[in-house]
């Protein structure tokens, strides 16, 4: 039973360029959450999707946007990068979203230029 | 959502026993506390989870004070694997019907010397 999965594992980006960043979740599950960690900090909340929507948000602006799909697999997609930008992008994915069902990902190291 | 503090830093030697405490002060009544467990370059990982008194598993302990506003959890015989980040959290559970995010605080770093 394979775990949560991302991809790509690395990536770097110049500022102003746009990122994709892909999850899959655990079998089973069905609500995907997406989380910032920047260096020495905890994970941030950007958004929760259900149901192919957006549940809930965090504090971070627009250019942060995402997408469920059918089979519950998500993106995160980030327009217009900063330098503030770059982080480990972590994917959590569960069934329901209460504090213990929730399955992190390895993430996704991004470094913007 | 309650605000948790815990200590930034704690070094161990193999063997021993680590007790990390974290403080709630404002703890709502249907909260619960949660401690997750991350590797460098790794996501997060579920430890425990209580309510009140003491819950045991086979990873670790949590202990709660009467009045909740603080929790301990304790690691028994630590291994040089146990270098982590520690966080704790606290809020409603899935089965309450929860929809809410995780809040994470900057965590405590635990170094386990040989």
């Amino acid at each position: 039973d394979a775990g949560v999965t991302q991809s790509p594992t690395h990536l770097i980006k110049t500022r102003g360029q746009q990122v994709t960043l892909r999850c899959s979740p655990k079998s089973g599950h069905d609500t995907v959450s997406w989380y910032q960690q920047a260096l020495g900090q905890g994970p941030q909340f950007i958004f929760q999707y259900y149901e192919e929507e957006e549940r809930q948000r965090g504090n971070f602006p627009d250019r942060f946007s995402g997408h469920q799909f059918p089979n519950y697999s998500s993106e995160l997609n980030v327009n217009a990068l900063l330098l503030g930008d770059s982080a480990l992008y972590l994917c959590a994915s569960s069934l329901g979203s209460g504090q213990e069902t929730q399955y992190f990902g390895p993430g996704t190291r991004l470094l913007v230029l | 959502l309650a605000k948790t503090t815990q200590p930034i830093s704690m070094d161990s030697y193999e063997g021993q026993e680590v007790n990390i405490t974290c403080s709630h002060n404002n703890i709502a009544t249907n909260d619960y506390i949660t401690w997750y467990q991350q590797f460098p370059s790794q996501g997060p990982r579920f430890i425990i989870q209580g309510y009140k008194t003491k819950v045991t598993n086979e990873v670790a302990s949590l202990f709660i004070p009467a009045d909740r506003k603080s929790s301990t959890l304790s690691l028994p015989r630590v291994s040089l694997s146990d270098t982590a980040v520690y966080y704790c959290l606290v809020g409603l559970p899935s089965w309450s019907g929860n929809t809410g995010k995780l809040i994470f605080g900057q965590g405590t770093t635990l170094q386990v010397k040989p």
